[in-house]
Formats: C-alpha cells, sequence, structure tokens
C-alpha cells in the first residue's frame, strides 16, 4: 500500500496571506489527524477528521481550519499567516482506535 | 492531564552497544504508548506500541521497550546499535480524548 501523502513537501509564504495543505491518507484509512512541528514548540496536535467530521481539536486559533472528504482526502488551511507559522506540518492516518498512526513525509511551510 | 517526559535531550551510543532511550509518562487510567522515530527531513516512522499484555514489546528494526507500571516508565531498548539508528526518537501517549501528546525527543547517535 502507498504510504501517507502530503503536498506540496515545501511552500514559502509571506506574511498576511493564507495556504493550503493536503494529505492523502493510507487506503483505508479514514482517520486523518493534522500535527505542527516546531523547534521550540516540539509535535503539536492540530485537529483529526473521521469520516469528513471533526473529531478532536487541538489549542490552535481559529486561522488554523481543516476539512476531510469522502474519499478521507483531507486539506489544512491556515489563514493570516503569521512568522511563527513556519513549521514542518505532519497530516497522519490510522486504520482503528488502537493502531497506530502513520505519518506522511510532511509539508515545510516558511513564513517570510 | 496526560504528558510524556524524555529527560535525555541527546543519547550517545557507540556502534555495537546497547542503547535505552527514557520515556516516562503520567496519564489517568490505562496508558495507551508509542514509539516513533524521525529521520531528517521525513516524517515520524512508527516503531512500537503498548495498549496491554506483556510488558517487553518488540517492534520494528530490532526496538523494544519495556512497560513498567510502578515508574511509570516506557524506555526503549536495543541491544546493539546500529550507525543507521542515528535519528530523533518520540515518545507518545494516547490522552482520554484519543490525541496523540508527544513528548520533546531525544536525539540518537551512534558512532562507528
Amino acid at each position: 500500500k502507498a504510504g501517507v501523502t502530503q503536498t506540496p513537501r515545501y511552500l514559502i509564504k509571506t506574511r498576511g496571506q493564507q495556504v493550503t495543505l493536503s494529505c492523502s491518507p493510507i487506503s483505508g484509512h479514514r482517520s486523518v489527524s493534522w500535527y505542527q512541528q516546531t523547534p521550540g514548540q516540539g509535535l503539536q496536535f492540530l485537529f483529526e477528521y473521521f469520516s469528513e467530521t471533526q473529531r478532536n481539536k487541538g489549542n490552535f486559533p481559529g486561522r488554523f481550519s481543516g476539512r476531510q472528504f469522502s474519499n478521507s482526502r483531507s486539506e489544512m488551511n491556515v489563514s493570516t499567516l503569521e512568522l511563527g507559522d513556519s513549521a514542518l506540518y505532519l497530516c497522519a492516518s490510522r486504520e482503528g482506535r488502537d493502531q497506530p498512526q502513520h505519518f506522511g513525509d510532511g509539508t515545510r511551510l516558511s513564513i517570510l | 492531564a496526560q504528558s510524556v517526559a524524555q529527560p535525555e535531550d541527546q543519547v550517545n551510543v557507540a556502534e555495537g552497544n546497547p542503547l535505552t532511550v527514557k520515556c516516562t509518562y503520567s496519564v489517568s487510567g490505562n496508558p495507551y504508548l508509542f514509539w516513533y522515530v524521525q529521520y531528517p527531513n521525513r516524517g515520524l516512522q512508527f516503531l512500537l506500541k503498548y495498549i496491554t499484555g506483556d510488558n517487553l514489546v518488540k517492534g520494528s528494526y530490532g526496538f523494544e521497550a519495556e512497560f513498567n507500571k510502578s515508574q511509570t516508565s516506557f524506555h526503549l531498548k536495543k541491544p546493539s546499535a546500529l550507525v543507521s539508528d542515528s535519528a530523533l526518537y518520540f515518545c507518545a501517549v494516547r490522552d482520554k480524548t484519543d490525541k496523540l501528546i508527544f513528548g520533546t525527543g531525544t536525539r540518537l547517535q551512534v558512532f562507528p
């Protein structure tokens, strides 16, 4: 099976812009989670989607949003970008509640 | 609140020697624990998990972890380290809302 695919791998934006990141989960996985990884804050949970519904949400401002489509693919949107949004954004999918999450290679977002 | 601590920022070990990467946790209820590894410019790779059962869990690439309830620890071990094991290792616990809480990571450096 193909792994979790995230596009694009690298992205450069300027402050105030918005960005959309994409994630295709492993085939058959209906749960998709997003994480932000920074040197200062480490790995932080953003949200989780299951069957097109947000099931869980981390402690991030409303500028961070996401959605999931009927084929389980997910997108994450960040509006009004700030310098502090520079990070590696990781997507993960899992088959079931007791199964491990499998991660993509991430999208590295740089804000100038 | 659920939390995970990785007390060592870096662990250095000679190739062929055993390695241990430490993790302690704080949870209410039964812990669901995970170890992941991250190589440069890559996402997280799942190594092993503990949900219930034997305290010694065997995982990928020769890694294992020992669950110790009395010491609230879940240390990662490998009998003989390889240079290719050099990477960033994360311990994680699943909290009561079903999201993963990660430790700050431990950089493992294996010297030839």
